[in-house]
């Protein structure tokens, strides 16, 4: 069965700290689809990133990075330089089989991010 | 880039009454689209696939009595809520997926926020 584990509920940093958020994810398939989403406290669902499964190429969007490894079943997300700003909730998501009109995304339960200045 | 509109942003309503949510694909067609529902401080749970012309798929545990999925065309889906009860009040989410090939990019929605008196 699918499944996103994001294991950490709550994190607080102090501005300028790195912070990484861990995400775990369950899936036979392998084709598949994964995901992190920014969540303000608007409401307003925020797209990050999405990674094919067979694209391990770890990302870099300015502060933001994401480090992808099949072999542990990780996709971690990583905020260097932390700002206020980036206090929110962030999900880490799952696709499977993407090419499939119904399929949604598995969400995991989230990690509240809280940087103080 | 796609965008999806979601009709109110927030509504009251008192008990008993019914709610009518409007998703709108604003730039795109979209075949499927999804109904995710947020309770406080907890994931995004999906409730239902709506795809246009047929009848939506329901998740287990949801009373498609209660929340009346219609998708009528390739641009507009409704969520009703019917009878609401304050168990009901919730943030209500949907997303919207392209209709081309490819890997099925999925947009969301700014979210409804339901409160039920």
């Amino acid at each position: 069965a699918q499944k996103v584990t994001q294991a950490q509920t709550e994190i607080s940093v102090v501005e300028k700290e790195d912070v990484t958020l861990d995400c775990v994810y369950e899936t036979r398939d392998t084709t598949y689809y994964l995901f992190w989403y920014k969540q303000p406290p608007s409401g307003e669902l925020v797209f990050l990133i999405r990674r094919n499964s067979f694209d391990e190429q770890n990302e870099i969007s300015g502060r933001y990075s994401w480090n992808f490894q099949k072999s542990t079943s990780s996709f971690n997300f990583t905020i260097t330089a932390s700002q206020v700003v980036d206090s929110a909730v962030y999900f880490c998501a799952l696709s499977e089989d993407p090419n499939q009109a119904g399929t949604a995304l598995i969400f995991g339960k989230g990690t509240t991010l809280s940087v103080s200045s | 880039g796609a965008v999806v509109s979601q009709h109110p942003s927030w509504v009251i309503c008192k008990s008993g009454t019914s709610v009518k949510i409007e998703c709108r694909s604003l730039d795109f067609q979209a075949t499927t689209m999804f109904w995710y529902r947020q309770f406080p401080k907890q994931s995004l749970m999906l409730m239902a696939t709506s795809n246009e012309g047929s009848k939506a798929t329901y998740e287990q545990g949801v009373e498609k009595d209660k929340f009346l999925i219609n998708h009528a065309s390739l641009t507009l889906s409704t969520l009703t809520v019917t009878s609401a009860h304050p168990e009901d009040s919730s943030f209500y989410i949907c997303s919207a997926r392209i209709s081309a090939g490819g890997p099925g990019e999925q947009f969301f929605g700014p979210g409804t926020r339901l409160t039920v008196l």
